[in-house]
């Protein structure tokens, strides 16, 4: 089937903007994760959905971010007056049942920019 | 969770020669990810390692994990251009299953 999905590719906002990054998890994946990469760095966590119970939100940066996932499927990241430190890749994945051996399996991001 | 260290940050090989890049961790860990994010990519799951000393092959890839699952290493053996990339290792980040990645080897390789 289909793989990760994530929309828009990529934004461009201005700083102060709020913005909404879509992701559509792999059909059947109960466990959904939103990951930030700066340039040339690594992945760095932001938050975690199984299924229907409380997400992890540990990873946030901030209160101007936060996820939601509705029907237990697509997820949305909202970040709340864009900083340019926002300015990054975003990248969603999902896995089978977010257990810790699981692979996970990322979508093409999304390219956020903050002028 | 503790963060992964990873060396080196870069490297540079000709084609044809090896390479490596390891893993290290201060605590013990329960399994190791290995990931390749390819320029202008999104990582892409390569192997899982779970056991003490494990060693797994994918044609001339070679994933090692440590007797005391501190440590693990990929050596690539005669790199290809086709190999050019971020290799990314990662271990999971507690009871949740979010991974906790290295900040990555990039590999570039000359024809």
């Amino acid at each position: 089937g289909a793989g990760v999905s994530q929309s828009p590719s990529n934004k461009v906002t201005e700083k102060g903007k709020d913005v909404e990054l879509r992701c559509d998890p792999i059909s059947g994946h109960t466990a959904l994760y939103w990951y930030r990469q700066s340039l040339g760095q690594g992945l760095e966590f932001l938050i975690y959905f199984q299924g229907n119970s409380a997400p992890d939100k540990s990873g946030l940066p901030s209160d101007r971010f936060s996820a939601e996932r509705t029907g237990g499927s697509v997820s949305t990241l909202t970040i709340q007056r864009t900083q340019q430190e926002d300015s990054a890749v975003y990248l969603c994945a999902s896995s089978w049942s977010g257990s810790s051996t699981d692979t996970q399996y990322f979508g093409p991001g999304t390219r956020l920019t903050v002028l | 969770g503790q963060q992964v260290m990873q060396i080196p940050q870069y490297q540079h090989v000709q084609e044809g020669e090896d390479f490596t890049t390891y893993c290290n961790s201060s605590t013990t860990l329960s399994n190791i990810q290995w990931y390749k994010q390819r320029p202008g990519g999104h990582p892409v799951f390569l192997i899982q390692l779970v056991k003490s000393g494990e060693v797994k092959k994918q044609k001339r890839l070679t994933f090692q994990f440590g007797e005391a699952k501190k440590n693990s290493s990929l050596h690539i053996t005669a790199t290809q251009t086709t190999d050019v990339g971020t290799y990314f290792c990662a271990r999971t980040g507690g009871s949740q299953g979010n991974l906790i990645f290295g900040k990555g080897t990039k590999l570039s390789v000359k024809p």
